[in-house]
Formats: C-alpha cells, sequence, structure tokens
C-alpha cells in the first residue's frame, strides 16, 4: 500500500511561488502521482498528474525526481482563493482494480 | 459535460435508521467511487464500484454498503446509523480503464447528520 507524506499545513503570500514536496517511499511501478486541491464542503479536484519528470498544465506544475519517491506540487503565484487542502496521492495498485488512498493534505493558507 | 451529482445534498436521520445516498457519474464514466471524510479521520475510501462490480473495499463495518447500475449510477446505504456515521460522503467518478491513478471527479457530496 503505498502511502504518502506531506507537510500538515503552509503559509504563504499572495503573489508566491508555493511548493509542497511529498513523500511517497514505496511507490509501485505502476502508480501515477496525482495531486488534488479541496475547499471546505466541496469535492477533492483534480489539479496535475505525473508518472515521472515535471508534468506542467495551466495551474501548477509537478516535478517528480527520477526514483520517484517524492514528488514536489508547484503552484506559481497564488492568491488568496488557493487556500485550500492539497492531497498527494498514489495510485494504489490492485489487481484489476483502483482504489485512491488519501493522507491527511496539506492545508495552505495564502494571506494577503 | 454534466459533472457528478450527488443527491440529496444534506441529510438529517436518527440514530437506528437507514439511509441511501445517490451518486450520477459522468456520462462514460464507469468507475465511481465513495469516500468517507470527517474532521477527524479526513477522506477515507469506502469502496469502488466498476460495470456493477465492487472492485475495490476499505475497512469500513458490514452496515456500510453500496451498489451500482447499469447506467453506472450508484447508491451507497448505511444501516443501522450511529452518530460517528456524521459526515460528509463523496462520490466520484472515473474512466476506471486499468491505468492505475485515473483522474477522479468529485461530487458536492452529501452532508448527513445522525442525531
Amino acid at each position: 500500500l503505498a502511502k504518502t507524506t506531506q507537510p500538515i499545513s503552509m503559509d504563504s503570500y499572495e503573489g508566491q511561488e508555493v511548493n509542497i514536496t511529498c513523500s511517497h517511499n514505496n511507490i509501485a511501478t505502476n502508480d501515477y502521482i496525482t495531486w488534488y486541491q479541496q475547499f471546505p464542503s466541496q469535492g477533492p479536484r483534480f489539479i496535475i498528474q505525473g508518472y515521472k519528470t515535471k508534468v506542467t498544465n495551466e495551474v501548477a506544475s509537478l516535478f517528480i525526481p527520477a526514483d520517484r519517491k517524492s514528488s514536489t506540487l508547484s503552484l506559481p503565484r497564488v492568491s488568496l482563493s488557493d487556500t485550500a487542502v492539497y492531497y498527494c496521492l498514489v495510485g494504489d495498485e490492485n489487481t484489476g482494480g483502483f482504489k485512491t488512498i488519501f493522507g491527511a493534505g496539506t492545508r495552505l493558507f495564502v494571506k494577503a | 459535460k454534466a459533472g457528478v451529482t450527488q443527491t440529496p445534498r444534506y441529510l438529517i436521520k436518527t440514530r437506528g435508521q437507514q439511509v441511501t445516498l445517490s451518486c450520477s457519474p459522468i456520462s462514460g464514466h464507469r468507475s465511481v467511487s465513495w469516500y468517507q471524510q470527517t474532521p477527524g479521520q479526513g477522506l477515507q475510501f469506502l469502496f469502488e464500484y466498476f460495470s456493477e462490480t465492487q472492485r475495490n473495499k476499505g475497512n469500513f463495518p458490514g452496515r456500510f454498503s453500496g451498489r451500482q447500475f447499469s447506467n453506472s449510477r450508484s447508491e451507497m446505504n448505511v444501516s443501522t446509523l450511529e452518530l460517528g456515521d456524521s459526515a460528509l460522503y463523496l462520490c466520484a467518478s472515473s474512466s476506471g480503464g486499468a491505468r492505475v491513478g485515473t483522474e477522479a471527479f468529485f461530487g458536492q457530496g452529501t452532508r448527513l447528520t445522525v442525531v
């Protein structure tokens, strides 16, 4: 069972770049790394997903080193509305299926 | 493209009763997963259904059950409700392909309060 560890909370200021690192030492060969964002009383929202090296989309970048034992979500120029909980998860390899295990997440608080 | 729809949004039940929650996935998605979220335990995986079959199951007691219909809509049922079952229940749909880590789309959730 691939487990993730990430900081419980982080503070930042508007306009700064935020990097949230997640460790997943037992990641399996076929596992992908996925990040979700969740606002209070809403379901999590997909941010980005990757397997190795670097992935970039319109909202974030994901850096994955060669050993894949960790990953870093990078949010450029955060705003107040980026205050949320960010979850790092790896696909739990299970024969014929997919089981998403969410960790505790990182509570990001963006200040003005 | 419509998103994941969960009904009802809010529910109040009494201890000992049972409850059924509904989830309509995104059109074309065959996998539906259910999660329980509480302040103390965070997001916990309940079970996943794919093509009407339970494919994965979390560590919840047998009071929690689910099913999926041929149109991929899913229901979860909790019998003999306990106060600790008060939570936000989230449903997520995905294409359910063999690739692990497929993006899941979550609904707004059903807020269940047990009194």
